[in-house]
Formats: C-alpha cells, structure tokens, sequence
C-alpha cells in the first residue's frame, strides 16, 4: 500500500523567497512520485515526476525535487517565489511496476506568496 | 497529440436526481482510465479505475458506479445524488511505461448537490 504525507496544508512565502514544499511517501515496493500543480477551478497540471532515474528531477517553471529514499521524501523547491505561483500543490505516489498504477494523493499544500 | 475531454465544467443538480459525467481521450489507445473526486478542502480521492473496455474497479463504496463502453469513454453515473456527493470530479488517463509514463486529468467538474 502506499500513502502520502505533505506537512503543512497552508505555506505562505514572500515574493522572491525560496519555496519549500514537504512531501513524505510510505510505500512498499519502489515507487514513482509526481508533484502536480493546481489554480482555481483547473485540473492538475504535472510540475515533474520522478520514475527511478536521477533522483534530482526539474520541471517546470523553476521547480525541482529530490528524492531521497533514505528519508523517504519528495520534497519540491523554487529558488525564488512568484506570484503566479500561488496555488495548490499535490505530491502524489504509485507503485512503479505492480499492476494497480492509480496514483495515491497527498491532502495538498495551498501556497500564498505575499508581494 | 493526446487530448482529454471532460463535461461538463459545473453541474448543480437537486438531491435524488441522476447524474452522468463523461470523459473521452484521444489520440491514444487501450489507456487507464481514473475518476477522482477533491471534496472542498480535502485532496484528491480516486473513486474508479479501469484497465480496459467493461473493466471497473472501484475504490470506495458510494453512491456512486462507472462504465466504460467504449475504450477511450469513461462515464461516472448515479441514480440518486446525495449531498454529500458535492465536489470537484476529476477524469484522468495514463500513460504507463516508456519515457512519457504518466498521468493526465481533465479540467474537472464541479458538481453542486442541493
């Protein structure tokens, strides 16, 4: 089985600060992780994903995340923050190679960025 | 290119009355089909999943049932809506193995039960 934990349901930043972004996985076989972005009323938009290559994977508009399967972690960072960053983050798991393959969801990070 | 459909975009709907949301992809063939629903403030919870033509798996018993009649339809039905079945509806499909392995959704239904 598989879970995800995001610590932290509301982080608010200052424009032009570093973005962190927690992200913890249970699962028990290798997995794959995704960060997914969400604005208003939209669906998810896939910031990057990690699928057992480099464990240092970027994505769009200036994230990144490092997977760290000693901590078993995902966290997301932006070096610095913009206001269209503003919105709700998803970190989200699946086994890699067994055959269920639904994505398992963190309850989510709503990001504020303060001008 | 792949392309995802999902409708419609909002839906206000009576209690006790039916319900239909429809998903179609293109551009691909034999994908995972996923229902979700995000109720207000929560995260995403994955109602059904479908591997294949009249292959349905459901995750949480509910009101809710699925059907997949085509390969490339994916339809989320109830007979008889309840207030609790108020959210955001999420359609998604997947791509698995390969460079482009992933997950794709749709923009969503909002769903108001009153």
């Amino acid at each position: 089985a598989q879970s995800v934990t995001q610590l932290g349901s509301h982080v608010s930043v200052s424009e032009g600060a570093l973005v962190l972004l927690r992200c913890n996985y249970s699962s028990s076989v290798p997995p794959y992780l995704f960060w997914y972005v969400q604005y208003p009323n939209q669906g998810l938009q896939l910031l990057l994903k990690y699928t057992s290559a480099a464990t240092l994977v970027k994505g769009i508009n200036g994230f990144e995340a490092e997977f760290k399967k000693s901590e078993t972690s995902f966290h997301l960072t932006k070096p610095s923050a913009h206001m269209r960053d503003a919105a709700e983050y998803f970190c989200a798991v699946t086994p890699g190679d067994t055959g269920r393959r639904a994505l398992t969801f963190g309850s989510g990070t709503r990001l504020q960025v303060q001008p | 290119s792949q392309t995802i459909h999902q409708w419609p975009a909002t839906l206000v709907q009576p209690v006790g009355s039916p319900l239909s949301l429809e998903c179609t992809v293109e551009g691909t063939s034999n994908p995972n089909l996923y229902w979700y629903r995000q109720a207000a403030g929560r995260g995403l919870q994955l109602l059904f999943y479908s591997v294949g033509i009249g292959q349905i798996s459901s995750e949480v018993p509910q009101n809710l049932s699925a059907s997949r009649p085509q390969d490339r339809q994916f339809i989320l039905s109830s007979k008889k809506l309840l207030l609790s079945d108020s959210g955001f509806y999420l359609c998604a499909w997947s791509v698995l193995g390969g460079v482009n392995y992933g997950y794709t959704f749709g923009s969503g239904t909002r769903l108001t039960v009153v």
